[in-house]
C-alpha cells in the first residue's frame, strides 16, 4: 500500500503567488517525521523542511511552511512569493520508524513558475 | 563544506560489468544511505548503515553491495550490472538516523 500519496503530478503558479502542494500519508505509528525536497532539473535532492509528528506548531523555513494536519493525515508545503527558481520537482517523505530509518519517497509533484 | 560528495556523475556500463559508486561525507554524521530513483518515480532504499563497521539491506538490496570502513566512506558496489539497475543513485547522510538526510549530488548510471 502507498504510504505517501502526492495527488498533483503536475502544477503551475504565477510568479509571486503562493502554491500549495499536497502530501497525504499513511500510518500506525505514533512517532514520525515528514519531509519536503526540492529536485530542480539539475537533480540533486535539496531538503526543505521537517515536521515532527509530535510537533504541535507548523513548521516553517524562510518562504516555506508545511501545512500539517494529523488527524487528516496531511503534510501540504505551500510555498509563499513563489520565484522563477522554485520550478522543481517537489518529493514528500515520511521516515518509518523503524531500524532502516528509511525515508519513504512520493512519486513528485512537478511545479511551474510562469513570469 | 564539500558536504556529501559522490563520484562520478555519469556512468555507462555493459551488462555484466562491475563497478563501485563512491560516496563521502565530511559531516562526521553516523548514518549514512543509498537509495535509487528510476523514472517518474520517489526515491528508494537500498542500503544502509548506522556506523562505522555496520551495514544494513534497504528496500532494493539485490545485485549490491556496500562497506562502511570509516565514518567518512560508504561505497556502493554493483556485482554484475544489469539494465534494470539502469538509474540515479543518491547518497546520503545524517548525524544520527531520526536526523533529517542530506543528499549527494547523484550518479546516472545507464547499463545497456
Amino acid at each position: 500500500a502507498q504510504k505517501i500519496t502526492q495527488t498533483q503530478p503536475g502544477m503551475f503558479v504565477q510568479e509571486k503567488e503562493a502554491v500549495t502542494l499536497d502530501c497525504t500519508y499513511d500510518t500506525s505509528d505514533q512517532s514520525y517525521g515528514l519531509f519536503w525536497y526540492k529536485q530542480p532539473s539539475s537533480g540533486e535532492m535539496i531538503f526543505l523542511i521537517y515536521q515532527g509528528s509530535y510537533d504541535e506548531q507548523n513548521a516553517t523555513e524562510g518562504r516555506y511552511s508545511l501545512n500539517f494536519q494529523k488527524a487528516r493525515k496531511s503534510a501540504n508545503l505551500v510555498i509563499s512569493a513563489s520565484q522563477l527558481g522554485d520550478s522543481a520537482m517537489y518529493f514528500c517523505a515520511m521516515r518509518e520508524v523503524d531500524s532502516s530509518y528509511k525515508l519513504i519517497f512520493g512519486s513528485g509533484t512537478r511545479l511551474l513558475v510562469r513570469p | 563544506n564539500a558536504g556529501v560528495t559522490q563520484t562520478p556523475k555519469f556512468q555507462v556500463l555493459k551488462t555484466g560489468q562491475s563497478m563501485t559508486l563512491q560516496c563521502a561525507q565530511d559531516m562526521n554524521h553516523e548514518y549514512m544511505s543509498w537509495y535509487r530513483q528510476d523514472p517518474g518515480m520517489g526515491l528508494r532504499l537500498i542500503h544502509y548503515s548506522v556506523g562505522a563497521g555496520i551495514t544494513d539491506q534497504g528496500e532494493v538490496p539485490n545485485g549490491y553491495n556496500v562497506s562502511r570502513s570509516t565514518t567518512e566512506d560508504f561505497p556502493l558496489r554493483l556485482l554484475s550490472a544489469a539494465p534494470s539497475q539502469t538509474s540515479v543513485y543518491f547518497c546520503a547522510s545524517s548525524y544520527s538516523g531520526q536526523g533529517t538526510q542530506y543528499f549527494g549530488p547523484g550518479t546516472r548510471l545507464t547499463v545497456l
